[in-house]
């Protein structure tokens, strides 16, 4: 199985800070045959269904805010909240889809200062 | 709209068996997945089956004990989980597998349910 490991595993911050989590899998994600990068991120608050944020490593799914973005390539990915809100309080996943087996990582969960 | 809910969690005894639905609405024939939290830990995939049911995978964990299908008359999958453990207690999630074209999966689960809660314990 691919092994996907994030950092840190929390983050404090302020109101207004950029966010950074990374993600890295244990064995490339990439599709060849598709070229695409088989890497997600999820948010989970409690209460609230899973919420896709990022799929192919970089595509934003429709409706996130644009301070949420994507990036990486092959083993080693990020997730940056750009500006950081009270809304952004939550734990966040990402997620490998690349062999048949999907596997995520330990989370990250997000905090305000 | 389209959503997912779960239903059919419950306490069971180790040894015991239960069925979890998963009924959706507002699309149909999606791939579908199958994955669990247990308290105060992170997600895991569990299963997963395509859209017309030929064709289903499970994690190592459940093998042998879970077994996933559908019903797309009645729009809902379901997993029937036997033999069950205390460390299959945990909240169950449905989750929809995304597609980008009709036929390029985004690889991504874009619909989620709230989740069903199974507890295995004496």
């Amino acid at each position: 199985d691919i092994v996907m490991t994030q950092s840190p595993d929390s983050l404090t911050m302020s109101l207004g800070e950029r966010a950074t989590i990374n993600c890295r899998s244990s064995q490339s994600v990439l599709h060849s045959s598709y070229n695409k990068e088989y890497l997600a991120w999820y948010q989970q608050k409690p209460g609230q269904p899973l919420k896709l944020l990022i799929y192919w490593a970089s595509t934003r799914e429709s409706g996130v805010p644009e301070r949420f973005s994507g990036s990486g390539s092959g083993t080693d990915f990020t997730l940056t909240i750009s500006s950081l809100q009270a809304e952004d309080v939550a734990v966040y996943y990402c997620q490998q889809y690349c062999s048949d087996l999907p596997t995520f990582g330990q989370g990250t969960k997000v905090q305000i200062k | 709209e389209v959503q997912l809910v779960e239903s059919g969690g419950g306490l069971v005894q180790p040894g015991g068996s239960l069925r979890l639905s998963c009924a959706a609405s507002g699309f149909t024939n999606s791939w579908m997945h199958w994955v669990r939290q247990a308290p105060g830990k992170g997600l895991v995939w569990v299963s997963r089956i395509n859209g017309d049911g030929s064709s289903t995978a499970y994690a190592d964990s459940v093998k042998g004990r879970f077994t996933i299908s559908r019903d797309n008359a009645k729009n809902t999958v379901y997993l029937q989980m036997n033999s069950l453990r205390a460390d299959d207690t945990a909240v169950y999630y449905c989750a929809r597998e995304g597609r980008a074209t009709v036929t390029l999966t985004t690889r991504a689960f874009d619909i989620w349910g709230q989740g069903t809660k199974v507890t295995v314990s004496s």
